[in-house]
C-alpha cells in the first residue's frame, strides 16, 4: 500500500532562516506530488506542484521553492523565512484521482 | 476568477440525523469535484470523486451529488455520528494539470 511521510512534523524558525522541508511517497511510481499551506481556519493553498522529476510548476509567487530530485521524493525550500510564512505545510500525492495528503509539518516564524 | 463556497458557519445536528453540506462554484467548469475529511491538526483524508457526467454517488453512510446547471454539490451523512464531526472541504478539479481547487472548508459536529 502507499504511504506517505514529512518531516518534521512541527518547525520553529527565526525570520531569515532557510527553510527545507521533504516529503517522500512510498508504494507508488511516477506519482504528481503537491505542496499545499494551509493557514489558521483557512482552506488549502496550492504552492508547487510537480508531474515528473524536475518538473515543477509555481503556483503563487513568494519566497519559496520547490524541488524533486527523484520520483518520490519533493523538497520545499526558501533562503530566507518570512513571518508571513508561518502555517500549516502540507504534501499529497495523486495519481490523477484523489489526492493523499501527509501528516503535515506546522511552521512557526518568529 | 474561480471560486468556490462552503458555509463558514459550523453544521450543528443530533447524532443520528443526516447532515447535509454544501459547495457551491463560480467561473468553473470542473471535469470534477471531490471531498475530503480534515481533523484537526491533521491533513485531509479523500472521501469520494463524482465526475461532470454523475449525478450521484454513494459510499457507505456517504452520498454526493453535482449539478453541473447549478454549480453546486451536496455531500450527505446519513445516520451521523460524533466520531464524523470535523471539516468537510470540497474541490474542484479538471484540467490537464491535475490540480485541485479548495473550499476553505464546513466544520460538522455531531452531537451524541
Amino acid at each position: 500500500s502507499q504511504t506517505i511521510h514529512q518531516w518534521p512534523a512541527t518547525l520553529v524558525q527565526p525570520v531569515g532562516s532557510p527553510l527545507s522541508l521533504e516529503c517522500t511517497v512510498e508504494g507508488t511510481s511516477n506519482p504528481n506530488l503537491y505542496w499545499y499551506r494551509q493557514a489558521a481556519g483557512r482552506g488549502l493553498q496550492l504552492l508547487f506542484y510537480s508531474v515528473g522529476i524536475g518538473q515543477i510548476s509555481s503556483e503563487v509567487p513568494q519566497n519559496l521553492s520547490a524541488s524533486r530530485p527523484q520520483d518520490r521524493q519533493f523538497i520545499l525550500s526558501s533562503k530566507k523565512l518570512l513571518l508571513s510564512d508561518s502555517g500549516f505545510y502540507l504534501c499529497a500525492w495523486s495519481l490523477g484521482g484523489g489526492q493523499f495528503f501527509g501528516p503535515g509539518t506546522r511552521l512557526t516564524v518568529l | 476568477s474561480q471560486k468556490i463556497e462552503q458555509n463558514s458557519e459550523a453544521l450543528n445536528i443530533q447524532e443520528g440525523k443526516t447532515a447535509t453540506l454544501t459547495c457551491n462554484y463560480t467561473n468553473y467548469s470542473p471535469a470534477y469535484l471531490q471531498w475530503y475529511r480534515q481533523d484537526p491538526g491533521r491533513g485531509p483524508v479523500f472521501l469520494l470523486l463524482i465526475r461532470e457526467n454523475e449525478k450521484e454517488k454513494r459510499k457507505e453512510r456517504l452520498k454526493v451529488t453535482f449539478d453541473t446547471t447549478l454549480k453546486q454539490s451536496l455531500f450527505h451523512i446519513t445516520a451521523s455520528q460524533p466520531a464524523d464531526s470535523a471539516t468537510y472541504l470540497c474541490a474542484l478539479g479538471g484540467d490537464s494539470s491535475y490540480k485541485l481547487i479548495f473550499g476553505s472548508g464546513t466544520r460538522l459536529l455531531v452531537r451524541p
